[in-house]
């Protein structure tokens, strides 16, 4: 079955530690990238990669790091997380390396820093 | 810049008809339409590209009007399943060409 699966779905933690939530994609798509949605703001995207080890910044990536080391997997990275970046956030993959064709979004991580 | 979408919550009968308008202050090459359902993931609907082509699918349609920067997606005989949260998004011509950028999602509520 074609999907995205990320992981953890539920984290609580402590401001300043260290977490990585994962991504990983079965359709062999190029493009990958990762938002946050909050309340009110829509969907924010943070960071985005159009191939192995090609990654760019979204409309909101401080505070966080991104990888494309596999094609198919894209871990973001929050390397000292802090209150406001509490959200929701989703991975989505695409065909091919321009925003031409379907994204199709993970289930959701939901974050809680406290 | 997020692009604006109006109304911001709709409550229909089902039945009805209703339209969802995405506007954006840059020129677009692309409009990509998606539905969220609550605490699930967002669902594509269609993705219209400069061009100011007019797409469709069942009684979900679209139009991209590349010279407004704005696009139009039209829901018509409303179902029960037509509820939740639609989001546009969009890509730009020039200056970061490769992101996309949502609205604030307009809410629609389809009752019997």
């Amino acid at each position: 079955e074609a999907q995205v699966t990320q992981n953890p779905r539920y984290l609580i933690t402590v401001t300043g530690k260290k977490l990585t939530v994962t991504c990983s994609q079965n359709m062999n798509h190029e493009y990958m990238s990762w938002y946050r949605q909050d309340p009110g703001l829509g969907l924010r995207q943070i960071y985005y990669s159009m191939n192995v080890e090609v990654t760019d910044k979204g409309d909101v990536p401080e505070g966080y790091k991104v990888s494309r080391k596999e094609k198919r997997n894209f871990p973001l990275i929050l390397e000292s997380p802090s209150p406001n970046q509490t959200s929701l956030y989703f991975c989505a993959s695409s065909f091919g390396m321009r925003l031409n064709t379907e994204a199709f979004f993970g289930q959701g991580t939901r974050l809680t820093v406290v | 810049q997020q692009p604006v979408q109006s109304p911001q919550a709709v409550i229909l009968r089902e039945g009805e008809d209703a339209v969802i308008n995405c506007s954006s202050s840059k020129a677009l090459y692309s409009v990509h339409w998606y539905r969220q359902k609550h605490g699930e993931a967002p669902i594509f609907l269609m993705i219209l590209l400069k061009g100011g082509e007019q797409k469709g699918h069942d009684k979900i349609s679209a139009s991209f009007n590349e010279k407004k920067q704005q696009s139009s997606l039209y829901l018509t005989a409303s179902q029960l399943s037509y509820s939740g949260t639609y989001f546009c998004g969009t890509r730009g011509v020039t200056g970061g060409g490769n992101k996309l950028t949502f609205g604030t999602g307009t809410q629609l509520k389809v009752e019997l």
